[in-house]
């Protein structure tokens, strides 16, 4: 579990700030994603990456940019933060059928 | 387009009694299907998935294609059952690793 690791753990940001949530892993997986945690609605994906430099998206991409210059790092921006991404950010990878979260960010939009 | 429903957002359950965590699904081709748990102040673990068909920690689940489910099911709760569990689905065929979740119910064990 500890290979994939995200930061910061929590985030307090103003309403129309950019914020960026970073996603890293020691395995070399190929599959990255990034997942929203919201009560009522479960895990919803934004993006997911299949390799370097190969981006795609989700269900709920609006509001939300990724890049993928390196296969270990895979951060989330937020161009201009609105209230409504206040939400528990899951950074995933996998491997062999499974993926593997991360311990999630908790970010809150003022 | 895939879905999976799980229709309740609560369960809960004394210690000993049996439990039943229910899940749902539309996919129009043959899916895998997956149990996530989250314990808490944990991140989101795999439990158990459908290909397999192994028991972790006294839990199974089987997949009924002619009612499209995969209902999670243990004989015997344990307070430290207590988490929330997410069923998640994943089509077939070519390089699709996404996963579609269900919203989640959140499970408590009274002892």
């Amino acid at each position: 579990d500890a290979g994939i690791t995200q930061s910061p753990r929590y985030k307090i940001t103003e309403t129309g700030r950019q914020v960026t949530l970073m996603c890293h892993q020691t395995w070399s997986h190929s599959y990255m994603f990034w997942y929203r945690q919201d009560l009522g609605h479960g895990l919803r994906l934004i993006y997911y990456s299949a390799a370097a430099d190969i981006t795609d998206k989700g269900e709920v991409p609006d509001g939300y940019v990724v890049s993928r210059s390196k296969t270990e790092n895979f951060p989330l921006t937020l161009e201009s933060a609105t209230r409504s991404q206040t939400s528990v950010y899951f950074c995933a990878s996998i491997q062999a059928d499974t993926q593997y979260f991360g311990p999630g960010t908790r970010l809150t939009v003022l | 387009a895939q879905r999976v429903t799980q229709p309740e957002k609560l369960l809960s359950v004394f210690k000993g009694a049996p439990v039943e965590l229910k899940c749902n699904y539309s996919y129009s081709g043959s899916p895998e299907l997956f149990w996530y748990v989250q314990y808490s102040r944990q991140r989101l673990q795999l439990l158990l998935r459908h290909i397999s068909r192994e028991s972790i920690k006294g839990f199974t689940a089987d997949l009924n294609k002619g009612e499209t489910s995969f209902h999670l099911k243990k004989p015997f709760a344990q307070e430290e059952d207590s988490a929330m569990y997410y069923c998640a689905l994943r089509g077939s065929g070519g390089s699709n690793y996404k996963l579609t979740f269900g919203k989640g119910t959140l499970l408590t064990v009274n002892p």
